[in-house]
């Protein structure tokens, strides 16, 4: 299978635990995209790195998120003492940076995060 | 936040109609895409229409998009049942994906 993986597929916790999500892009793939999405709504973005570069980061990112990508393959994101509000779908995406416009992105089937 | 909004939030046909989504943005872009999400599943990328584009297709789907108008347009022809789904508009303008709230379109057999 060559697309997005992402472990674990659901993730169950208690308020106030840490939790660690991973995203293996696609392998040619420079970009990766960290998007969040509670029901009945669009995902939102997070955060994006190229290669190992993380260079944007949304304002839904709060202190107790933390993204990296170390070698410019697989990336995590971890969640600290989380919270019910955390509770949503983690998305990510990949896709490979040229020079000009931007191309599409590929999604994995995501994270579930429940929060209890 | 999100960058507009997908009219209409629901829609309801039989097999064989048309199905017509709108999407509307509010900032220059440098493309725009629609993405299908299976329910509590993950999106997969169904076109990309570029800002110099006014009209692309792609097997069963056709994309417009008015950039004086800050608006796009998905048409399915011949629905199927298994186009359930939920449909979202996507936009482009500073390497990442500012998504819309969605359409959720019911094809029933």
């Amino acid at each position: 299978d060559t697309g997005v993986s992402q472990n674990p597929r659901h993730k169950i916790t208690k308020r106030g635990q840490n939790v660690t999500f991973r995203c293996d892009p696609i392998s040619e793939h420079n970009r990766l995209y960290w998007y969040r999405q509670t029901l009945g709504q669009g995902p939102e973005f997070l955060t994006y790195f190229q290669n190992e570069a993380q260079l944007e980061k949304s304002r839904l990112l709060s202190d107790r998120f933390s993204a990296e990508r170390p070698k410019g393959s697989f990336s995590t994101l971890e969640i600290q003492r989380t919270e019910q509000g955390d509770s949503a779908m983690y998305l990510c995406a990949s896709s490979f940076r040229r020079t000009g416009p931007q191309d599409e992105q590929f999604f994995g089937p995501g994270t579930r995060l429940t929060v209890l | 936040s999100q960058q507009g909004e997908e009219d209409p939030q629901a829609l309801s046909i039989q097999e064989g109609e048309n199905a017509t989504m709108n999407c509307s943005y509010k900032t220059s872009i440098n493309n725009l895409q629609w993405y299908r999400q299976n329910s509590g599943r993950g999106l997969v990328h169904l076109i990309l229409i570029r800002s110099n584009e006014r009209e692309k297709h792609s097997g069963r789907l056709r994309v417009t998009l008015d950039t004086s108008k800050k608006s796009s347009s998905l048409l399915i022809t011949a629905s199927r049942a298994a186009d359930t789904a939920s449909y979202f508009c996507a936009t482009d303008n500073t390497d990442k994906l500012i998504f819309g709230t969605g359409t959720r379109l019911q094809v029933f057999p």
